[in-house]
């Protein structure tokens, strides 16, 4: 069954520092979301591409998160400098239509000290 | 979107049916329902959706009231591998994916 890879699965990282997460959709979804997630809460969406196209990045924190999606494939969110309140869970989804049920990694669980 | 109220927790016993309620009362015409599960540590696992009729799948039910204001996930013979948070949202035709909100879910205990 096809899955959506990430990694690293756990990150330590030191405040100020810069941190990447990577994503790879399932083959074929054109659509690919970030979300982070709070211990006890749901996942809230931070960005959406559509192929290598930011459509939403209205909930992320520009100042100091960016994503990028350069072929329309895999992806990468970056953090930097690094807050202690960025811990969190760190999930990517994909869907093969922007209306079709999206498809979740198992997430990087990142903690910043 | 819609939004949606799901009891906090709820148990159940192993081999039972496992009835998650969630209201709607604000969803729209165009708007489907879709359920999501996480278990701990591990990311949402799509479950099913559905628009006004009644879905079935492998994994569970979805019964949807005729006035579409809420809808219940059934799971008919639970495991304690059922474990998990229960994610009831709603989202219209034209809303892509990510948009969802997934709010607090129900957190479902299936006991032996």
């Amino acid at each position: 069954e096809a899955e959506v890879a990430q990694s690293p699965r756990y990150k330590i990282t030191e405040k100020s520092q810069a941190v990447a997460f990577w994503c790879d959709p399932i083959s074929g979804h054109a659509t690919l979301y970030w979300y982070r997630q709070i211990l006890g809460q749901g996942p809230e969406l931070l960005v959406q591409f559509q192929d290598e196209s930011v459509v939403d990045d209205s909930q992320l924190p520009k100042d100091r998160f960016s994503a990028e999606r350069l072929k329309g494939v895999d992806s990468t969110l970056k953090i930097q400098p690094a807050e202690l309140g960025d811990s969190a869970m760190y999930l990517c989804a994909s869907s093969l239509a922007r209306q079709g049920p999206a498809f979740f990694g198992q997430g990087t669980r990142l903690t910043v000290v | 979107d819609a939004k949606t109220t799901q009891p906090t927790s709820m148990d159940c016993a192993e081999g039972r049916a496992a009835n998650l309620p969630c209201n709607h009362s604000t969803i729209s015409g165009n708007e489907y329902v879709y359920w999501y599960r996480q278990i701990h540590s591990q990311g949402p696992q799509y479950i099913i959706h559905g628009l006004k009729n009644n879905e079935t799948n492998e994994m569970a039910s979805l019964i949807i009231t005729e006035d579409r204001k809420s809808s219940t996930l059934i799971l008919p013979h639970a495991t304690l591998r059922d474990t998990a948070v229960y994610y009831c949202i709603v989202r219209g035709l034209n809303t892509n994916a990510g948009k969802s909100t997934f709010g607090d879910g129900t957190t479902l205990t299936v006991k032996p």
